[in-house]
């Protein structure tokens, strides 16, 4: 069975500075999706950004970026010029190819401070 | 283009009643997707549907049940409530199956069971 793991329930950054969301994965399929969800307080969930696991670019959004290695299962988010906005819960998730299942991870809480 | 709505936003129900959760996917997609999030257990996926076809089932007991119609929307039910039912109920639309599809969520309705 798939899983997602997430190993930090909480981080907290400085206004303008980077950080780094961990999140590492668990599968057996050969094609898969890795997404990067935002969860403000009004509790709507956002897509952030996504990565195809047989493209070996890392995928970029703006100010949001992965690294995305495969062998090592492993897939974080960075955030780079933290926004007041940014704050909120972030999910890594999975999908399975040829489905729209998503498997979520447990979340971290992404506070950041003025 | 209007988003993803969920009927009702807020729900309180007794042990032993049953409910009907809505959720009217954007224009022009065929699928949905179901999940439950409560503190606990975190993001659980609960049913897909395309084309009025179920084509995913969660782990989940027997009382949740689901459907879509033609126009798309979708319905879920969940029966003989139990506290444990209590969470946020998010619904996902998109066009089709599979990760290069995005995932479009409503705003989730609440059920608290009591």
């Amino acid at each position: 069975a798939q899983t997602v793991t997430q190993s930090q329930p909480e981080m907290s950054v400085q206004e303008a500075e980077t950080v780094t969301l961990s999140c590492t994965y668990d599968t057996s399929e050969s094609d898969y999706y890795l997404f990067w969800y935002k969860q403000p307080p009004s509790r709507q969930m956002i897509l952030v950004i996504r990565q195809e696991a047989y493209k070996q670019q890392n995928a970029t959004e703006n100010r949001f970026s992965v690294n995305f290695q495969k062998a090592a299962k492993s897939f974080s988010l960075k955030i780079s010029d933290s926004q007041l906005g940014d704050a909120a819960m972030y999910f890594c998730a999975y999908l399975a190819g040829a489905t729209n299942k998503l498997i979520f991870g447990t979340g971290t809480l992404l506070a950041v401070q003025p | 283009k209007a988003g993803v709505t969920q009927t009702p936003r807020y729900l309180i129900k007794t042990r032993g009643q049953q409910v009907t959760l809505s959720c009217s996917p954007i224009s022009g997609h065929r699928s949905v997707s179901w999940y439950q999030q409560t503190p606990g257990q975190g993001l659980q996926f609960l049913f897909e549907y395309f084309s009025e076809t179920q084509r995913n089932k969660g782990n989940f007991p027997g009382r949740f049940s689901g459907r879509q119609f033609s126009n798309s929307r979708s319905e879920m039910n969940v029966s003989t409530l139990e506290l444990g039912d209590s969470a946020l109920y998010l619904c996902a639309s998109s066009l089709a199956i599979g990760g290069t599809y995005e995932q479009y969520f409503g705003p989730g309705t609440r059920l608290t069971v009591t």
